[in-house]
């Protein structure tokens, strides 16, 4: 089992619609848990952090976080095409490192 | 302000050269990270440096990479007798500390892409 895994995309959403991006990960102790959107052939942008329970919203992206369940989500609502990117769920470990998961291709349909 | 930058943005290296690769973090940065990612998956840790201390190594895939912080500042990955596997992006990120909520965001260049023919 991965550490952190992702739905295997890629997820297509029409424009306007919520898309929803889900990850789980296996280090029960885990704390910090980070968003990033990465366009091609680009670096990865970091777009939400969250570290406690329950949901955390910035503008149209909310972050959902249950530990109990070992699991993070992350909602975009009114997706737009500029929002077509990979999505990749990042869970902090050890010393500071960052876990990736393998990430999920989005694309807004027009 | 400035965010981390990363030289050469792309490098080509003929298999069994070595590399150097440069990353400049965040000004005021403490703790500095090397990822490597490789084409359609998550980026993997490397190494970690906290000021000029490498607290951890675990990452380097072989005795072939080595990572330096010599000032607590910029960052030199370096790659002895390159391999084909070796081709990737390699990606450095800071963060301010490596603790404590929203101290600990990492924040990426742009990557170096190196391909070894």
């Amino acid at each position: 089992q991965k550490e952190v895994e992702q739905n295997s995309g890629p997820l297509s959403v029409p424009e306007g619609a919520i898309a929803s991006l889900n990850c789980t990960y296996s280090d029960r102790g885990s704390q910090s848990f980070f968003w990033y959107r990465q366009y091609s052939g680009k670096s990865p942008e970091l777009i939400m952090s969250i570290y406690s329970n329950g949901d955390k919203e910035d503008g149209r992206f909310t972050a959902q976080l249950n530990k109990a369940s070992q699991y993070v989500s992350l909602l975009i609502r009114d997706s737009q095409p500029s929002d077509s990117a990979t999505y990749l769920c990042a869970v902090k470990s050890g010393l500071g490192k960052l876990i990736f998961g393998q990430g999920t291709e989005l694309s807004v349909k027009p | 302000g400035a965010g981390v930058s990363q030289s050469p943005r792309y490098k080509v290296a003929k298999r069994g050269q070595d590399v150097a690769l440069r990353c400049d973090p965040i000004s005021g940065h403490v703790s500095l990270f090397w990822y490597q990612q490789a084409l359609g998956q998550g980026p993997e840790f490397l190494t970690y440096f906290q000021n000029e201390a490498q607290l951890d190594k675990s990452g380097l895939p072989s005795d072939r990479f080595f990572a330096e912080r010599p000032e607590g500042s910029v960052s030199t990955l370096k790659i002895q007798r390159t391999q084909q596997e070796d081709s990737a992006v390699y990606l450095c990120a800071s963060s301010l500390r490596s603790r404590g909520i929203g101290y600990n965001e990492q924040f990426f260049g742009p990557g170096t892409r190196l391909t070894v023919l």
